[in-house]
């Protein structure tokens, strides 16, 4: 099944700056990435997603970049604030048609004043 | 959004005792799923369901049973509780293979 891989898990950035996840996949056939933001003690809340006919996609402060050759996405917080400090997951679907979606391990991201 | 309530929110049970996590969702997705968040693990699916009567094995099944009597009720049921399954359980509710919404989740501690 597919594989997703989210580099790095722990980033810490000064309140101002952007913030920069990674994500990996396996399956050539995903075509639907989504990322979710969870705060401690809430559930998981999908922020932006981006599917396999788009290369870049914004929504305000976020940005998702697809590269379907490299099967490699990634999610840009710009001129974070500390509201953005949560735990952040990507996800990539699978090609088949099981709808499901398989996560990454998360990256718990601090914005400091 | 997709409007998911989970039943109970916390739940303490004995070894060996029988669970049953219940999930609810207005908003006539065809499907659910249930996870398991766990320090390091992120959310590994459990089971899933295309709809009513339906139920499929995700990625880490074992200990688990899953039933969809209706579109919009999705239960997780284990049989015989262990340690390993404390966890925090969510349940989503989603279109194809695409977006998915997340209840507020269940908090199972098995003594």
């Amino acid at each position: 099944g597919e594989q997703v891989e989210q580099l790095p898990s722990i980033l810490r950035v000064q309140e101002g700056s952007s913030a920069s996840i990674n994500c990996s996949y396996e399956d050539s056939a995903s075509n639907y990435f989504p990322w979710y933001k969870q705060e401690p003690g809430e559930n998981p809340k999908l922020i932006i997603d981006i599917r396999s006919n788009m290369e870049r996609k914004q929504i305000q402060e976020l940005i998702v970049l697809l590269d379907k050759k490299a099967k490699r996405f990634s999610l840009h917080i710009t001129d974070t604030q500390p509201g953005d400090s949560a735990m952040y997951f990507c996800a990539a679907n699978s090609g088949g048609s099981n709808y499901k979606l398989t996560f990454g391990k998360g990256t718990l991201l601090t914005v400091t004043p | 959004e997709a409007a998911v309530t989970q039943s109970p929110r916390n739940k303490v049970a004995v070894t060996g005792g029988k669970v049953t996590l219940s999930c609810n969702q207005t908003n006539n997705h065809n499907n659910m799923y249930w996870y398991r968040q766990d320090t390091g693990h992120g959310l590994r699916l459990i089971h899933y369901s295309y709809g009513a009567g339906s139920t499929e094995k995700g990625d880490i099944p074992d200990g688990y049973k899953a039933s969809r009597p209706s579109q919009e009720n999705f239960s997780l049921i284990l049989e015989l509780a262990t340690p390993s399954q404390t966890s925090v359980y969510f349940c989503a509710s989603g279109v194809g293979g695409y977006e998915q919404y997340f209840g507020p989740g269940t908090r199972l501690t098995v003594l």
